[in-house]
């Protein structure tokens, strides 16, 4: 059974820094291409950061570009999102997604929730 | 990067069908094949639909139909059920390995 388990969410203060991480099972997770993808409170989906097979690319969403860096661990089966210079408008819930065959993601973890407040 | 546009709610009765729109431009929905659609109920993560415009992955029942024309691509639930009420989100590629959603749609039964 495919799993994605988000971890590493929590509350920080402005400007500072978190990393979230999201560990997988069930499947061959060097594979297959993995995406962050956050939601914010009552809000809806954005496309955040997405990383190939074996790391060496990565994509951004424009609003976290030089703020924010996916990497992965095929050995350790989990992709991360580590998130600097943190503001108010990054609150959000962080999923976690599985690029799949075809175009769309196929698996979907529950999410680590991420609060930017002072 | 704009968001693609859709609809803010949609309704219909059990049985009846409605279709959700996501509308973009020619440097999204309109230029690429590469459309997909999810499906999230109150309180849970989104579960893909619909992927490559109008394929509909294992399990996802034949309800779902997706469809594109130009810079709009469509999703439609046929035979409405009380279980398909949730949000929905349509996701288009936006260049090379970007991507953008629409900013979702609520369907009540």
């Amino acid at each position: 059974e495919v799993q994605l388990v988000e971890s590493g969410g929590g509350l920080v203060q402005p400007g500072g820094s978190l990393r979230v991480s999201c560990a997988a099972s069930g499947f061959s997770f060097s594979d297959f291409w993995m995406t962050w993808v956050r939601q914010a409170p009552g809000m809806g989906l954005e496309w955040v950061a997405n990383i190939n097979k074996d790391g060496s690319q990565k994509n951004y969403v424009d609003s976290v570009k030089g703020r924010f860096t996916i990497s992965r661990d095929n050995a350790r089966k989990s992709v991360y999102l580590q998130m600097n210079s943190l503001r108010g408008e990054d609150t959000a819930l962080y999923y976690c997604a599985r690029w799949g065959s075809g175009w769309g993601w196929d698996f979907w973890g529950q999410g680590s929730l991420v609060t930017v407040s002072s | 990067q704009s968001a693609l546009t859709q609809p803010r709610s949609v309704s219909g009765s059990p049985g009846q069908s409605v279709a959700i729109s996501c509308t973009g431009s020619s440097s999204d929905v309109g230029g690429y094949d590469y459309v997909s659609w999810y499906q999230q109920p109150p309180g849970e993560g989104p579960k893909l639909v619909i992927y490559d415009v109008h394929k509909r992955p294992s399990g996802v029942p034949d309800r779902f139909s997706g469809s594109k024309s130009g810079n709009t691509a469509s999703l439609t639930i046929s035979g409405l059920q009380a279980e398909d009420e949730a949000d929905y989100y349509c996701c288009s590629a936006a260049g090379d390995y970007v991507m953008v959603f629409g900013g979702g749609t609520k369907v009540t039964v």
